[in-house]
C-alpha cells in the first residue's frame, strides 16, 4: 500500500480557499486517490476521489499532477463548519481495506 | 435514506467482561467493514465482509476479537475478556458494490471504555 504524507494541521479563515496537499510517492499504476472528512464524534465521510488530472464535485476539487506522486484537495470558501480532520488515502485496485493515516486537522477561524 | 447505524453509541465495561457491538449497514450494501479508532489517530482496519463471509480478517488484533454477519446484513463485533487497551471507538462502514472505487459509508461508531 502506498504511504501518504500530509500536514498534521492547518489553520484558515472563513471565506478563504484551503488547499491540503498529500504526498504519495510510491503510488502504483492501478491505485486511485480518495479523501475523507471526519468531524468529532462522527465516522469519516467520503468527499472526493480521482485517478488523474482534476475532479470536481459540489464539495471540493481534487488536483492530481501527471506523475500522480501527490494530490491536492481544494476547499473553496471554507466556513467554520469545515473544521474537521481530512484524510488522504491511496487505494489499491486489488485491495478492499482502506488504510488511514493521522490526517490533517483543519481549523477554520472566524 | 437511513445511514449506517451502530449500537450502542457508548459502552462502558469492566476489564475481563465480554461485549458485543452491533452494526446495521445501509440496506442492500454487500460489503461491511469494521474499523477501530484511538484518540488522535486515523481509523485502523479490523475486518471486512463480503456478504456473510469474512473476506479479510487480517486486522483483528488477536483471537479475543471476532465478528459475524450471519444473514449478510447486520454484523456483530464480539470482544472477549476485554482489556483496557481495547478502549477505542469502533466504527462500522458499508459499501454497495465490490468495485474498488465504491466509497465507504461510516456509522458514528461505538465508544468502548474498559475500566
Amino acid at each position: 500500500l502506498a504511504k501518504t504524507t500530509q500536514p498534521i494541521s492547518m489553520d484558515s479563515y472563513e471565506g478563504q480557499e484551503v488547499n491540503i496537499t498529500c504526498s504519495h510517492n510510491n503510488i502504483a499504476t492501478n491505485d486511485y486517490i480518495t479523501w475523507y472528512q471526519q468531524f468529532p464524534s462522527q465516522g469519516p465521510r467520503f468527499i472526493i476521489q480521482g485517478y488523474k488530472t482534476k475532479v470536481t464535485n459540489e464539495v471540493a476539487s481534487l488536483f492530481i499532477p501527471a506523475d500522480r506522486k501527490s494530490s491536492t484537495l481544494s476547499l473553496p470558501r471554507v466556513s467554520l463548519s469545515d473544521t474537521a480532520v481530512y484524510y488522504c488515502l491511496v487505494v489499491a485496485g486489488s485491495a478492499r481495506q482502506l488504510t488511514f493515516g493521522s490526517g490533517t486537522q483543519l481549523t477554520v477561524l472566524p | 435514506g437511513a445511514g449506517v447505524s451502530q449500537t450502542p453509541s457508548n459502552k462502558v465495561t469492566e476489564k475481563g467482561k465480554y461485549v458485543e457491538l452491533r452494526c446495521d449497514p445501509i440496506s442492500g450494501h454487500t460489503a461491511l467493514y469494521w474499523y477501530r479508532q484511538s484518540l488522535g489517530q486515523g481509523p485502523e482496519f479490523l475486518i471486512y465482509f463480503q456478504g456473510t463471509g469474512a473476506a479479510d480478517d487480517s486486522g483483528l488484533p488477536n483471537d479475543r476479537f471476532f465478528a459475524v454477519r450471519p444473514e449478510g446484513s447486520v454484523s456483530t463485533l464480539k470482544i472477549q475478556r476485554t482489556e483496557r487497551g481495547d478502549s477505542a471507538v469502533y466504527l462500522c462502514a458499508s459499501s454497495n458494490t465490490l468495485s474498488y472505487n465504491s466509497p465507504l459509508h461510516f456509522g458514528n461508531g461505538t465508544r468502548l471504555t474498559v475500566t
